[in-house]
């Protein structure tokens, strides 16, 4: 069974640059996550989706950042315009479902974002 | 959100068991402990996770104390591929949340 994708794995633009990063979940998957994380520390949660439905946001950075998940598949995790700070690993992961052990959430290898 | 704390470093030998502790003190009861790990450039990886019994796969156990207060992830035989991240995590209720913390860096020597 083929695991989470994500693309680009690197990615280097200068600061004021748009970037975009693409997500595929595993198949079957319902729940789709973006990740952020930082040198040295664990990932940040960014937004959760089910389905198409982004069901939590709350730390998304709404005046830079945006995302997308049409037909509730893949998913689309936007930065315009992208700043020093951005610099960053950003990772996608997946699950069946939500609640219980359905929500076991499954990684993809991350997009490594460098603004210079 | 039940926050956990984990030592920050370990070493162990190759081939012996690595016994990882976690605490998370103020879980509450229907609060699960995941475990992932990270190895470098690498995703996290998901390695097991319980509610109040202990649990084992073909990666690793995990014992959960009675009052739940503390875990401890098990690795029997480690190997040089072990070396990683290991993350314990307490997710909040049904809302998806994964929080991690600083995790532990288990270094495993020849």
């Amino acid at each position: 069974e083929a695991g989470v994708v994500q693309s680009p794995r690197y990615k280097i633009i200068e600061k004021k640059q748009p970037v975009a990063f693409w997500c595929n979940p595993i198949s079957g998957h319902n729940t789709l996550y973006w990740y952020l994380q930082n040198l040295g520390q664990g990932p940040e949660l960014l937004i959760r989706y089910e389905n198409e439905e982004a069901v939590d946001d709350s730390q998304l950075p709404k005046d830079r950042f945006s995302a997308e998940r049409l037909k509730g598949v893949d998913s689309t995790l936007k930065i315009q315009p992208a700043e020093l700070g951005d610099s960053a690993v950003y990772l996608c992961a997946s699950s069946p479902g939500v609640g219980g052990r359905e929500e076991t959430q499954y990684f993809g290898p991350g997009t490594r974002l460098l603004v210079l | 959100d039940a926050k956990t704390t984990q030592p920050p470093s370990m070493d162990c030998a190759e081939g012996r068991a690595a016994n990882l502790p976690c605490n998370h003190s103020t879980i509450s009861g229907n609060e699960y402990v995941y475990w992932y790990r990270q190895i470098h450039s690498q995703g996290p990886q998901y390695i097991i996770h319980g509610l109040k019994n202990n649990e084992t796969n073909e990666m690793a156990s995990l014992i959960i104390t009675e009052d739940r207060k503390s875990s401890t992830l098990i690795l029997p035989h480690a190997t040089l591929r072990d070396t990683a991240v290991y993350y314990c995590i307490v997710r909040v209720g049904n809302t998806g949340k994964l929080i991690f913390g600083q995790g532990t860096t288990l270094q495993v020597k020849p």
